[in-house]
């Protein structure tokens, strides 16, 4: 079966540190996979998608960056975190080439910008 | 622009209750929906699913109903236990490549 891990589950990190998410999927191959941004009380915002090794698409502006240097391997960066990227990040992954399947989520990093 | 949002943000049922948590798409080209459930500290969880060319579908203690008339989405949740406790957000999905659009969530709180 198919899992989905991500790491570190909590972070803290000071203004202006960089950062990085790594998300890793087992059990699929190709997979598409995201990163998304979800607020407190909120629903879930896609900051990046890809479709395979080295494609990244962005869905917003922002101080965010994300890789994906192995098909199953899936990362989200920044050279200088802002207050404003403190959240809950999601990374999830998805069949590939089939309109309409779910998405399935790992855990999540609870990052604090201090 | 296109949009998903819910009706209710809270709900609040006795255990044993049958719980319904509703979801307003704006999207008609919209032909895939998804209901996850998501606890505290957690990923969202996949529920159920239903496609554009069904207006039932049951799983267990679950049913998705969609109403494409009125661009209406609901999940009935039978029998409601305490670990039905969470967020439930409903998803549309609307591009080749599976771009999910989430409602706001409805938190739904279940008291023995």
């Amino acid at each position: 079966s198919q899992t989905i891990h991500q790491w570190p589950a909590t972070l803290v990190q000071p203004v202006g540190s960089p950062l990085s998410l790594e998300c890793t999927v087992e059990g699929t191959s190709n997979p598409n996979l995201y990163w998304y941004r979800q607020a407190a009380g909120r629903g879930l915002q896609l900051l990046f998608y890809s479709v395979g090794i080295g494609q990244i698409s962005s869905e917003v502006p922002q101080n965010l960056s994300a890789s994906r240097p192995q098909d199953r391997q899936f990362i989200l960066s920044s050279k200088k975190l802002l207050l404003s990227d403190s959240g809950f990040y999601l990374c999830a992954w998805s069949e590939q080439g089939i309109r309409g399947q779910p998405q399935h989520f790992g855990d999540g990093t609870r990052l604090s910008i201090l | 622009g296109e949009s998903v949002g819910l009706h209710l943000p809270t709900l609040s049922v006795q255990e044993g209750d049958n719980s319904i948590i509703n979801c307003a798409y704006s999207n008609s080209a919209s032909d895939y929906f998804i209901w996850y459930k998501q606890e505290s500290g957690k990923g969202p969880q996949f529920i159920i699913d239903i496609r554009s060319n069904m207006d039932k579908r049951q799983g267990q203690r679950v049913t998705v109903l969609l109403n494409k008339t009125v661009k209406h989405l609901s999940l009935q949740i039978a029998a409601t236990q305490p670990g039905d406790s969470a967020v439930y957000f409903c998803a549309e999905i609307y591009t080749s490549y599976g771009k999910l659009t989430f409602g706001q969530g409805t938190i739904l709180t279940v008291h023995p």
